[in-house]
């Protein structure tokens, strides 16, 4: 059964704008993970917050966990058109799930 | 320096057919995964496998056979061909948990685009 829901499903913004992504999960996790995928290509892994941790940054990249609520939201600060692309949450608690996606669509 | 490499890149094929796609991973991992991505994206896992072991399998068509030579190769094997197959395969990698409980990071291949005609 699917994990993850990321939401909105599509994000269309101009390059210096900030992009926000939502995830919610079902189940016990150990950790959230984000990753992107650019068209044709595969996923790469962007970040990972653990179960304990609240927020965590890297570099235009800011995530957070509100195991609570069963979400996670990430953050592109200053959004660069080579940002658009799919972002994928995955989260689990041995294996991953990943969920839907959300196409980001960044125009010069 | 490919990480984790497939063959073939894209995979054309006429219904009914057999076919292979391959993965070979370069990081040491002990773990591999095949998974299927549709039409709207959605990422499925299809096998996960663990020092050449059976770990998950999640319902496959049992037309679908994952082999495993050896640690860094996991290759999928497709029997009789159908239309609903069509899709991209991605197969991903991972080391074993550490000293902070799984999942692992999972680094993906480039993706098999499979077309079933």
């Amino acid at each position: 059964s699917q994990q993850g829901e990321e939401d909105p499903q599509a994000l269309s913004i101009q390059e210096g704008e900030n992009a926000t992504m939502n995830c919610s999960y079902k189940t016990s996790i150990n950790n959230l993970q984000w990753y992107r995928q650019n068209s044709g290509r595969g996923l790469v892994h962007l970040i990972l917050i653990r179960s304990n941790e609240r927020e965590k940054h890297s570099g235009r990249l800011r995530v957070t966990l509100d195991t609570s609520k069963k979400s996670s939201s990430l953050l592109i600060t200053a959004s660069r058109a080579a940002d658009t692309a799919s972002y994928f949450c995955a989260s689990g608690y041995s294996t991953l799930t990943f969920g839907k996606g959300t196409m980001l669509l960044v125009s010069p | 320096d490919t990480a984790v490499s497939q063959t073939p890149k894209y995979l054309v094929t006429q219904m009914g057919n057999d076919k292979s796609i391959k993965c070979e991973q370069n990081l040491g991992h002990d773990t591999m995964y095949w998974y299927k991505q549709d039409s709207k994206k959605f990422l499925k896992i299809m096998f996960s496998y663990n020092n050449k072991e059976l770990i998950i399998n999640e319902t496959v068509p049992n037309r679908f056979s994952p082999k495993s030579p050896d640690k860094a190769h996991l290759n999928l094997h497709i029997n009789s061909l159908e239309l609903g197959d069509s899709a991209v395969y991605f197969c991903a990698s991972s080391r074993p948990p550490r000293r902070t409980p799984p999942p692992e990071t999972q680094y993906f291949g480039p993706g098999t685009r499979l077309l079933v005609l």
